[in-house]
């Protein structure tokens, strides 16, 4: 079955950077663009960007633009999500999902089908 | 950049009872490119509806969505306890980037 399975939990220090993994299997890793999305305690979801595990072209959102990177190993099928220069707002959980883009009777559609468990990132002095 | 809204903040129902929620898009979205999750504690998101009203595989027909333009809707027709959950939507959009709304929590009441 499709399956994203992510790295363990990290604790870092402000101004560190974390590297969160997410290993795919069930589906074929290049078909699909993944997601990251993060979710601080007791709020919303927030979408970071995606990355087309085919091409390796990004699209972060405006707020994380030069602070996340995202990047894929397609041998080992994982993706990864980069993030630097780390303060305590940073303290979340971080989700990779699959994303879909599919073409019905000239619509298109987007939106992400299978999400990871989620990485816990505490920042913290 | 479009912003999603989502009212009420939280609604308080019986199991049985029919559960209505609302998002709200500050400009219009195709109907193709919104979708919602539904979030129980300490799990991660679900897909419940992409397109605004195409159910995602293995949802219960409980679920359903509805509405274009600026205003769509997820209704719950009748509440089972494992749907007491937080339900958000979200919009692909401008610059090909997705955005989410605050979210609706569903309460016992």
């Amino acid at each position: 079955q499709v399956q994203l399975v992510q790295s363990g939990a990290e604790v870092k220090k402000p101004g560190a950077s974390v590297k969160v993994s997410c290993k795919a299997s069930g589906y074929t890793f290049t078909g699909y663009y993944m997601h990251w999305v993060r979710q601080a305690p007791g709020q919303g979801l927030e979408w970071m960007g995606w990355i087309n595990p085919n091409s390796g072209g990004t699209n972060y959102a405006q707020k994380f633009q030069g602070w996340v990177t995202m990047t894929r190993d397609t041998s080992i099928s994982t993706a990864y999500m980069e993030l630097s220069r780390l303060r305590s707002d940073d303290t979340a959980v971080y989700y990779c999902a699959r994303g879909v883009q599919l073409e019905r009777l000239g619509y298109y559609y987007y939106y992400m089908d299978v999400w990871g468990k989620g990485t816990t990132v505490t920042v913290s002095s | 950049e479009i912003v999603l809204t989502q009212s009420p903040g939280t609604l308080s129902l019986s199991p049985g009872e029919r559960a209505t929620l609302s998002c709200r898009a500050s400009q219009s979205v195709s109907s193709s490119y919104l979708a919602w999750y539904q979030q129980k504690p300490g799990q991660a998101p679900r897909l419940l509806i992409y397109g605004a009203s195409s159910r995602a595989t293995g949802i219960p027909d409980r679920f359903s969505g509805s509405g274009s333009g600026t205003d769509f809707t997820l209704t719950i027709s009748r509440l089972e306890p494992e749907d007491f959950a937080v339900y958000y939507c979200q919009q692909y959009g401008s610059f090909r980037g997705f955005t989410f709304g605050p979210g609706t929590k569903v309460d016992i009441k």
